[in-house]
């Protein structure tokens, strides 16, 4: 079984301050992680993903996320926050498939809300 | 490419009848992913396909909900008859499996409404 919990169903950061959503999960297997986001009214986005190389994954638009086994921890960062990163972000654990894909489940997810 | 592309984007219907939600893979890719969104449930994946083939359809709700891939690029999500807690919004996402798994790249999502 596999679940992630996304610790802040609502996070508020001014601009230029950092960003940090927090994500745990939970694998029988060496999980892979992902980070995807979701604008208003649009489809999800791939932000980054986690597949037992580095622990310290960078992403597109400055985001970058730190795999910590031993917190069994995936949580999302970001330096400087901009305007444009008002969304809503979701941490999702993989079970690979027989057939080279993966299956996701995802976290409740995060509304990240910029204050100007 | 055009990415994913579902349709129709909005639906509004009445409950008991058939509801077709339609979506169109990225040229090349061979698995197909079915979602619901709600504010209850979050993301659920309702059933996958690979090579036209439906891997797991656990997450389908009930009988009353069934997908299909005609071909290699398309697939149709439909519920006869519709209720209204079928209200939600649905993406299909598309992937290229293999060796290496990718990432599964979403549509814009049809919004259903279900009076």
């Amino acid at each position: 079984a596999q679940s992630v919990t996304q610790l802040d169903s609502h996070v508020s950061v001014s601009e230029g301050t950092p960003v940090l959503l927090r994500c745990n999960y939970s694998s029988s297997y060496s999980p892979s992680l992902f980070w995807y986001v979701q604008h208003p009214n649009k489809g999800l986005q791939l932000l980054l993903k986690y597949t037992s190389a580095a622990t310290l994954v960078k992403g597109i638009n400055g985001f970058e996320a730190e795999f910590k086994k031993s917190e069994t921890s995936f949580h999302l960062t970001k330096p400087s926050a901009h305007m444009s990163d008002a969304a809503e972000y979701f941490c999702v654990v993989s079970l690979p498939s027989n057939f080279g894909n993966e299956k996701l489940t995802f976290g409740t997810g995060t509304r990240l809300t910029i204050i100007p | 490419d055009a990415g994913v592309i579902q349709s129709p984007r909005h639906e509004v219907t009445e409950m008991g009848q058939e509801v077709t939600l339609r979506c169109k893979l990225i040229s090349g890719h061979n698995s197909l992913f079915w979602y619901r969104q709600t504010m209850m449930r979050g993301l659920e994946l309702l059933i996958y396909f690979n090579n036209n083939v439906p891997i797991d359809d656990s997450g389908m709700p009930e009988d009353r909900f069934s997908a299909k891939m005609p071909n290699a690029s398309f697939s149709t999500l439909k519920i006869q008859p519709s209720e209204p807690r079928d209200s939600a919004v649905y993406f299909c996402a598309s992937s290229l499996a293999g060796p290496i798994s990718t990432e599964q790249f979403f549509g814009p999502g049809t919004r259903l409404t279900v009076l």
